[in-house]
């Protein structure tokens, strides 16, 4: 079974762009989660998306945005870049509770993340 | 709030144990992840505690204190490979499952 794939993994934009990243679940994840990492800072959430619908969030402003598709891709979106938000952005999925998928709900499945440098 | 605690580094010796200790505060308090992330690489599920005790896999186990909101990671027989950051995460139940991360421990393991 394929892991948790992103795209892209390296970007660098300017302050003031926006910019989309993507991440694909692992085939029968419904459940997305999106983390901003920094170092020193461990992984702050982002949000969770399940079944299209935005579950929980972080506390982060308004600038972070996101969804997801019906096919459980999900894509985030950083509007009005800030030298701050450089970072690696890390998507992760987990199986549904009571799936027949194996695993547990409480495991997250991260991708390789996207490293994004903003100038 | 949600907050978890974790000591910034521990270094320790090929062969020996280590253990990182883990503290929360988390409202909704479902269970206890370890991850283990390698430098330029994503975390990786190690180990789950959902009730108070031991989980043991492998080289690595787990425990977990409810009552005491503490829990700890113990890595015997130490490899050089094992060198990396160590995260604790809660899982907390708020009407989704949201897993709130510590800030992580880096691990030196040394020859």
């Amino acid at each position: 079974k394929a892991g948790v794939t992103q795209t892209p993994r390296y970007l660098i934009k300017t302050r003031g762009q926006q910019v989309t990243l993507s991440c694909s679940p692992i085939s029968g994840h419904r459940s997305v989660s999106w983390y901003q990492q920094t170092p020193g800072q461990g992984l702050q959430f982002l949000f969770e998306y399940f079944s299209e619908t935005q579950r929980n969030k972080g506390n982060f402003p308004g600038r972070f945005s996101g969804r997801q598709f019906s096919n459980s891709r999900s894509e985030m979106n950083v509007s009005t870049l800030e030298l701050g938000d450089s970072a690696l952005y890390l998507c992760a999925s987990r199986p549904d509770r009571g799936a027949r998928t194996s695993g547990r709900p409480e495991t997250q499945y991260f991708g390789p993340g996207t490293r994004l440098l903003v100038l | 709030g949600q907050s978890l605690e974790q000591p910034s580094e521990v270094t320790a010796v090929e062969g020996a144990i280590v253990q990182i200790n883990c503290t929360y505060q988390t409202s909704g308090f479902y269970g206890l992840s370890w991850y283990q992330q390698h430098d330029g690489g994503a975390p990786t599920f190690l180990s789950y505690n959902a009730l108070d005790g031991l989980e043991e896999t492998g080289r690595f186990s787990s425990f977990l204190s409810r009552s005491d909101s503490y829990g700890y990671l113990l890595l015997q027989e130490l490899q050089m490979k094992d060198s990396a950051s160590y995260f604790c995460a809660a899982t907390a139940n708020t009407g989704g499952f949201k897993t709130i991360f510590g800030a992580g421990t880096r691990l030196f393991v040394k020859a």
